[in-house]
């Protein structure tokens, strides 16, 4: 089975630009998950999609990150316009319904200069 | 106060030795309890679940008391492989988001 994919691994970009990162999440895995480790602290819940629904997004810290999913395949995370404190690894996690299998990508590693 | 705590570390242990470290979470309401694993610069992986009557995975073990609000895992016959970041991870219930802990560093030496 194909794992969860993110792209891209590592980006840098000056504060004020925009990024977009993108998750793939496992076939058939309706729950997706965005999670955020600031360096330093420890990792912190976005939001989370079911299917295409935006089931919970407390965790976003404020309107200059939205989260899409398309069609309750692929997910993206824009964060406009980046801010020195958006830096850190955005982590994406799947799973499947009714199980406690939670599958994490590999992360985006974002850089704010 | 942070909703999961666990002592950084590191632990520093000789290999063969057994470790054990605990996390404490704040949320009563907490359903579901798992141990992950983090290597450096990786994502968490899924060591096992913890379930109210403990549970054993080969050399690792797992404790989970209510009364007290704390996790445990114990690592029996420590392997150079096994240095790593242990997550302390609650969620209310499935398909619930996850609460991390900040990790416990755990270094296996020869």
């Amino acid at each position: 089975e194909a794992g969860v994919t993110q792209f891209p691994s590592h980006s840098v970009i000056e504060k004020g630009q925009t990024v977009t990162l993108r998750c793939d999440p496992i076939s058939g895995h309706d729950n997706l998950y965005w999670y955020r480790r600031v360096m330093g602290k420890e990792i912190k819940f976005l939001l989370h999609f079911v299917k295409e629904s935006k089931q919970d997004e407390s965790g976003m810290p404020n309107n200059r990150f939205l989260a899409e999913r398309t069609g309750g395949t692929y997910s993206t995370l824009k964060v406009q316009p980046a801010e020195l404190e958006d830096s850190g690894v955005y982590f994406c996690a799947t799973e499947h319904p009714g199980s406690y299998g939670y599958t994490f990508g590999s992360g985006t590693r974002l850089t704010v200069v | 106060r942070k909703e999961v705590e666990q002592d950084p570390g590191p632990f520093n242990v000789p290999e063969g030795a057994t470790v054990a470290f605990n996390c404490t979470y704040s949320n009563s309401a907490s359903q579901s309890f798992f141990w992950y694993r983090q290597d450096c610069r990786k994502e968490p992986k899924l060591l096992m679940s913890v379930y109210s009557s403990g549970n054993e995975d080969g050399r690792f073990t797992a404790q989970l008391n209510r009364a007290s609000q704390y996790i445990s895992l114990l690592i029996r016959d420590s392997k150079l492989s096994d240095s790593a970041t242990y997550l302390c991870v609650v969620a209310r219930a499935a398909g619930n988001k996850l609460t991390f802990g900040g990790g416990t560093r755990v270094l296996v030496k020869p």
